[in-house]
């Protein structure tokens, strides 16, 4: 299957900073991506869906302030999550929709945030 | 708004079937049900997906009722890495595109 990265895997960030995760398709172009936050022993929850080239859509209850998303290349969306606070400690996964012809999403091996 | 449900739990021995059940009674002609599984901490893995015919790959067998509102996956010889939390998910269109709204799943344990 097509295969997307995420970066970096594990992160610790001061509360207040801003850390910003990659997610890269690395053997198809990925028009659009998406965005899921995991809490512990929950389920994925969408956060945003991303399209190259123009402003995320952002799921219901989700702060786009916050939750900054830029999709500027085919192969490349970046999530920034601004101020961060103890509350947004989390599994971060990003997925893309496969190539084309393909019509199932691959997932990144998520990103574990801990804010302190 | 997930739209289906599943238990959340089940076991079984190690060789010998999963057969995992979902009930989706609320979907739509053109929605399709995909099943991912996935392991502690890592990102999901797809597994299979259907839209009203029954499918087969190499990881897995997916049979859809006739009316589409339940299906269930099937892997045929279950081995201890497939021990995961197995997500039933009908794929729905948003205000741009299709998107995957995960439910709750359903936690297998493999027993050897």
């Amino acid at each position: 299957g097509a295969v997307v990265s995420q970066h970096p895997s594990r992160v610790i960030c001061k509360s207040g900073t801003s850390v910003k995760i990659e997610c890269r398709s690395l053997d198809f172009q990925a028009t659009t991506m998406f965005w899921y936050r995991q809490f512990p022993k929950q389920s994925l929850m969408l956060m945003a869906t991303s399209n190259e080239g123009s402003k995320a859509t952002y799921e219901q209850g989700v702060e786009k302030d916050k939750f900054l998303i830029n999709h500027a290349s085919l192969t490349l969306s970046t999530l920034t999550v601004t101020s961060a606070h103890p509350e947004d400690s989390s599994f971060y996964i990003c997925s893309a929709r496969g190539p084309a012809g393909q019509i199932e999403a691959f997932f990144g091996q998520g990103t574990r945030l801990t804010v302190v | 708004d997930a739209k289906t449900t599943q238990p959340t739990s089940m076991d079984c021995a190690e060789g010998r079937a999963a057969n995992l059940p979902c009930n989706h009674s609320t979907i739509s002609g053109n929605e399709y049900v995909y099943w991912y599984r996935q392991i502690h901490s890592q990102g999901p893995q797809y597994i299979i997906h259907g839209l009203k015919n029954n499918e087969t790959n190499e990881m897995a067998s997916l049979i859809i009722t006739e009316d589409r509102k339940s299906s269930t996956l099937i892997l045929p010889h279950a081995t201890l890495r497939d021990t995961a939390v197995y997500y039933c998910i009908v794929r729905v269109y948003g205000d741009s595109s299709y998107k995957l709204i995960f439910g709750s799943g359903t936690r297998l344990l493999v027993r050897p």
